[in-house]
């Protein structure tokens, strides 16, 4: 499974947008590209998954370059209540199901 | 609505005493797993199931037994809990790609 590195933390203010960017060089051709949000003793949630260009949902935008050696998730707007620990992770889509390697992943601070 | 419920959500217990942590899924998913959280160390993976009677090991299963006699249910299973498995436990469920995870179950083994 590709290893990923991401910043440890952010901070940003309410009402920016937030781009989160995750490195991993070695990804492999039938890698998926997946980010989780974890708020403080909550299970992790899905937020957005790709392979290659652009995938955009109600929550997230996530950027992959061709080479699609990094990726970028992009918060819209942030407010208060994304806070949270965002989780980059790089796994091939059958196995997306039942085994995740979680990072550290980047805290996320938004302010008022 | 659709959820992962663990119970207990909250354990303290002693050193030796066999404990079960239920979980359960009502998405009719094939895959469930369990996993660990410690503050530095992230989510760790026990065990993984693939589907009713087959499951297999994660990153960290010593001291943990699993079974799937049905396919909603993954109950995790300390034979004798000690110290070290002082740990945030999250089941999650899948069907192909998204994982969803229970609410979690805090288990302070003393």
């Amino acid at each position: 499974l590709a290893k990923t590195t991401q910043p440890i933390s952010m901070d940003s203010y309410e009402g920016q947008e937030v781009n989160i960017t995750c490195s991993h060089n070695n990804i492999a051709t039938n890698d998926y590209i997946t980010w989780y949000q974890q708020f403080p003793s909550q299970g992790p949630r899905f937020i957005i998954q790709g392979y290659k260009t652009k995938v955009t949902n109600e929550v997230a935008s996530l950027f992959i370059p061709a080479d699609r050696k990094s990726s970028t998730l992009s918060l819209p707007r942030v407010s208060l209540s994304d806070t949270a620990v965002y989780y980059c992770l790089v796994v091939p889509l059958m196995d997306s199901s039942y085994k995740l390697i979680f990072g550290s992943g980047t805290r996320l601070l938004v302010r008022p | 609505e659709a959820q992962v419920t663990q119970n207990p959500r909250y354990l303290i217990t002693v050193t030796g005493k066999k404990l079960t942590v239920t979980c359960s899924q009502n998405m009719n998913h094939e895959y469930m797993s369990w996993y660990r959280q410690d503050p530095g160390l992230g989510l760790r993976q026990i065990y993984y199931s693939m589907n009713v009677e087959v499951t297999d090991k994660g990153d960290v299963p010593e001291g943990y037994k699993v079974s799937r006699k049905e396919k909603r249910n993954f109950p995790l299973i300390l034979e004798s809990p000690s110290p070290n498995q002082t740990s945030l436990y999250f089941c999650a469920s899948s069907a192909l790609g998204e994982q969803y995870f229970g609410p979690g179950t805090r288990l302070t083994v003393t």
